[in-house]
């Protein structure tokens, strides 16, 4: 089936730096979609993604739409301690949600 | 307006029991998913409800698996008999009727571990 790859699998970072993670797909997608799972909580979404090359924010957040197709960045500005928890990339398949592996994000203080 | 519920929040069980976890979705969702997250891999899609019927339940990981959504109001996940390997986190999400991908609002997990 189709798989998504997420990098890295981990970050620890130092509060106020920038943070970049990655998705890559073998297949299309017409949709990336990006998550945050807070700890004890379910994935919150944080962006969604329409149309290859597009460039969307959310405050500290920007994500892109590979020009491919078959991939999409998340990138965080300027880290703060409750940026903390794992980020998945997805994408639809029909009516369900294909996922990444997520990326562990821990920010030090 | 209620989020997404599940109950329990946590099980332990033994190798070989059965248990049952439940998903209230937001009242009025149409759209009812089971996902489940083994430690450290991605989330992976187990079944979609439309109203009480199984749209598609083709992430079902075998027969010891049933779901079912009687009234098309909560849902239910029985796994009978429990193996190891079905540690995990279950996920419940929710979507209203004719929006899918990107309007599914996740409940909070049901975090399963057999012993």
């Amino acid at each position: 089936g189709q798989q998504l790859n997420q990098s890295p699998q981990s970050m620890f970072i130092q509060e106020g730096e920038d943070v970049s993670m990655n998705c890559t797909s073998s297949s299309i997608f017409n949709t990336w979609l990006w998550y945050k799972q807070d700890p004890g909580e379910g994935p919150v979404l944080l962006i969604a993604l329409y149309k290859a090359g597009e460039l969307t924010s959310n405050g500290r957040l920007t994500a892109q739409f590979g020009t491919t197709r078959k991939d999409s960045f998340l990138n965080i500005s300027a880290s703060i301690p409750s940026d903390v928890g794992i980020y998945f990339c997805a994408g639809p398949l029909w009516n369900k949600l294909v996922f990444g592996a997520g990326t562990i994000l821990r920010v030090k203080s | 307006e209620a989020g997404v519920t599940q109950f329990p929040s946590h099980s332990v069980i033994e190798k070989g029991q059965t248990v049952t976890l439940r998903c209230d979705p937001i009242s009025g969702h149409d759209n009812l998913y089971w996902y489940r997250r083994v430690m450290g891999k991605e989330i992976k899609f187990l079944l979609h409800f439309v109203k009480e019927s199984k749209q598609d339940e083709s992430g079902m990981p075998n027969n010891r698996f049933l779901a079912e959504r009687t009234g098309g109001t909560y849902s239910t996940l029985k796994v009978q008999p429990a193996e190891l390997e079905d540690s995990g986190v279950y996920f419940c999400a929710s979507s209203p009727r004719g929006q899918t991908y990107n309007e599914q609002f996740f409940g909070p997990g049901t975090r399963l571990t057999v012993l």
